[in-house]
């Protein structure tokens, strides 16, 4: 499969727990999105990398919020001390340059 | 800031018939992007049809073609001979040109299509 992947695919954690969410993206697309999608809303954009450097954070990005994508290859994103305002669906991107992006299936996260 | 608004939360539409769904933006940019993305249960999202703004020519493909209003900030998408696996979540967006400031997708909140056999 040459698609984005994402890992896990659910995850259910405890209030006040630290979770980390993988993104891996097709393979030489240097450009890598994150977004958070809340139930019956549309994506919210993250944060965006092109290789392996952050060149965008959105507001939404609290400082709880961290991402990395080393090497411009893979990406994690964690969220410490999670609160259930967190709880939503994490998508994946990647595009290259000049071309439409393509998401990966999402984490969904459940705090409780 | 770009905003995008989608104003029907749900449809429905009879299989083989025709739908359409509404999408308005707001922006002061006059090079960008506007796509329209399919999210089925799985929800993984899909892309449908893209619009370059500076084309003219309405985008189509195969039974999927968009209304584009460049001057209203209109951007319907017509869904002919609907298909039971058209059924999904619709999500319209807009991405800035290249060169400009911000290379992320701005989505509208989405409008439900259900397909009755």
């Amino acid at each position: 499969d040459t698609g984005v992947s994402q890992n896990p695919r659910h995850k259910i954690t405890k209030r006040g727990q630290n979770v980390t969410f993988r993104c891996d993206p097709i393979s030489e697309h240097n450009r890598l999105y994150w977004y958070r999608q809340t139930l019956g809303q549309g994506p919210e954009f993250l944060t965006y990398f092109q290789n392996e450097a952050q060149l965008e954070k959105s507001r939404l990005l609290s400082d709880r919020f961290s991402a990395e994508r080393p090497k411009g290859s893979f990406s994690t994103l964690e969220i410490q001390r999670t609160e259930q305002g967190d709880s939503a669906m994490y998508l994946c991107a990647s595009r290259p340059e000049g071309t439409e992006a393509f998401f990966g299936q999402g984490t969904r996260l459940t705090v409780v | 800031a770009q905003t995008v608004t989608q104003s029907q939360p749900e449809m429905s539409v009879q299989e083989a018939e025709t739908v359409t769904l509404s999408c308005t933006y707001d922006t002061s940019e006059s090079d960008y992007y506007l796509f329209w993305y399919k999210q089925p249960p799985s929800r993984q999202m899909i892309l449908v049809i893209r619009q370059e703004a500076y084309k003219q020519q309405n985008a189509t493909e195969n039974r999927f073609s968009v209304n584009f209003q460049k001057a209203a900030k209109s951007f319907s998408l017509k869904i002919s001979d609907s298909q039971l696996g058209d059924a999904a979540m619709y999500f319209c967006a807009y991405r800035s040109y290249p060169y400009n400031a911000g290379n992320m997708l701005t989505f509208g909140g989405g409008t439900r299509l259900m397909v009755k056999p």
